[in-house]
């Protein structure tokens, strides 16, 4: 069966800092995708970045990055230079062949000024 | 703005009736995927639709079911409520089957009392 775990209900950071959010997976199937999502309180959630199965290098985009342990089976966020909007639910997620996407329970960031 | 809407945005039913929640996805959007998200939870996957036709359920009972229509819109429906059914309704689009990036609408916040 397939299962996300993400650790950390709540983190705090201080603006302007680095931070990374933990996200460790389970599956049997050799082809899935890493997703992480971010929800602010309005409730929509926000595609932030994606890694492959089978992508070689660690995803990135902008701000975000992907660090991606496949023996490990963890794929945890960074965020580099936190600003104050980055505060929200952030969610990790993994999709299979079959078309089901697991998402974890989430972990909370607060950018602190 | 992801171009995929939801209505409504909130809604109050009572135990035992019937609700019907819509989506409406990008211009070109094949695949729309609809999940529940119980306060304080990461979404639950309920099912999919691929050209009108379901590609996927997640573990969720037959009284939770849905329709894709040719313009790119979607339902699901709910019928006799209970009261755990209260969360976020997401509806999510892409262009194709497997294809990375999902596009969320901002829910339905439907009550049930």
């Amino acid at each position: 069966a397939q299962k996300i775990t993400q650790t950390q209900p709540g983190m705090f950071v201080q603006e302007k800092e680095a931070v990374t959010l933990d996200c460790t997976y389970d599956t049997s199937d050799p082809s899935y995708g890493l997703f992480w999502y971010k929800q602010p309180s309005s409730g929509e959630m926000i595609f932030l970045i994606y890694q492959g199965s089978y992508d070689q290098q660690n995803a990135t985009e902008g701000r975000y990055s992907l660090n991606f342990q496949k023996a490990r089976k963890s794929a945890n966020l960074v965020i580099s230079a936190s600003q104050l909007g980055d505060s929200a639910m952030y969610f990790c997620a993994m999709s299979t062949d079959n078309n089901d996407m697991r998402f974890g329970a989430g972990t909370r960031l607060t950018v602190k000024p | 703005e992801t171009g995929v809407t939801q209505s409504p945005t909130h809604l109050i039913k009572t135990r035992g009736q019937q609700v019907t929640l819509r989506c409406s996805s990008q211009s070109g959007h094949n695949t729309v995927s609809w999940y529940q998200q119980a306060l304080g939870q990461g979404p639950q996957f309920i099912f999919q639709y691929y050209r009108e036709e379901e590609n996927g359920r997640g573990n969720f009972p037959p009284r939770f079911s849905g329709l894709q229509f040719p313009n790119y819109s979607s339902e699901l429906n709910v019928n006799a409520l209970e009261l755990d059914d209260s969360a976020l309704y997401l509806c999510a689009s892409s262009r194709e089957l497997g294809e990375e990036t999902q596009y969320f609408g901002p829910g339905t916040r439907l009550l049930v009392l």
